[in-house]
């Protein structure tokens, strides 16, 4: 186990609805990365917030939006939810500086399924 | 753009061989990749990270390398066991702060 964990687990929603997903980081991790995997498919990047602020962005459309709070855990908020969006959602904790690559610890992940 | 490639197909090998998994790329000069696994519903879990400037790196029986001028990274697991069945991921650091991750490759170790 990784220490990282996720709530909730499962999540069923309906279309046009909004969505917040939630995530402890592991002891001691300063960046928190959100995750898209559909079924089948690698891991999408939706965004990294590193010490409360966005640190980057895939190509995910603004109705996927983020907070990172002064403890390292974090939110993803969907609105407007749309078929599509039915995916895991993964977070993984990290540990940013100048001039290191860090491995990443992914939580277990919330399923959502957009109906 | 930036593409990953991995083996789409499952690979199967029996108890006790070297299973070879190949991550290619195109479009970029990661400075870092790494290899993860992932069972089935669960959260990748981090195996090895290699730098550009690294040819090899190895952990127990795991082993990866980096060919920068292939664009290349090939992931080995020696004297494998049905335990080791998963799906292997590799992720290329775009350095921004962000990885991009193949689609994996599903190894089934048979007994």
């Amino acid at each position: 186990e990784t220490g990282v964990t996720q709530s909730p687990t499962h999540l069923i929603k309906t279309r046009g609805q909004q969505v917040t997903l939630r995530c402890s980081s592991q002891s001691g991790h300063n960046t928190v990365s959100w995750y898209q995997q559909a079924l089948g498919q690698g891991p999408q990047f939706i965004f990294q917030y590193y010490r409360e602020e966005e640190n980057g962005r895939g190509n995910f459309p603004p109705r996927f939006s983020g907070l990172q709070f002064p403890n390292y855990s974090s939110e993803l908020n969907v609105n407007a939810l749309e078929l599509d969006d039915s995916a895991l959602y993964l977070c993984a904790s990290s540990l940013e500086g100048r001039g290191h690559a860090y491995e990443q610890y992914f939580g277990p992940g919330t399923r959502l399924t957009v109906t | 753009s930036q593409k990953i490639e991995q083996n789409s197909e499952a690979l199967n090998i029996q108890e006790g061989k070297t299973a070879t998994l190949t991550c290619n790329y195109t479009n970029y000069s990661p400075a870092y990749l790494q290899w993860y696994r992932q069972d089935p519903g669960r959260g990748p879990v981090f195996l090895l990270l290699i730098r550009e400037n690294e040819k090899e790196k190895r952990k127990e029986r795991l082993k990866v390398t980096f060919d920068t001028t292939l664009k290349q990274s090939l992931f080995h697991i020696t004297a494998s066991q049905p335990a080791d069945s998963a799906t292997y991921l590799c992720a290329l650091d775009t350095g921004t702060y962000k990885y991009i991750f193949g689609t994996g490759t599903r190894l089934k170790v048979l007994a």
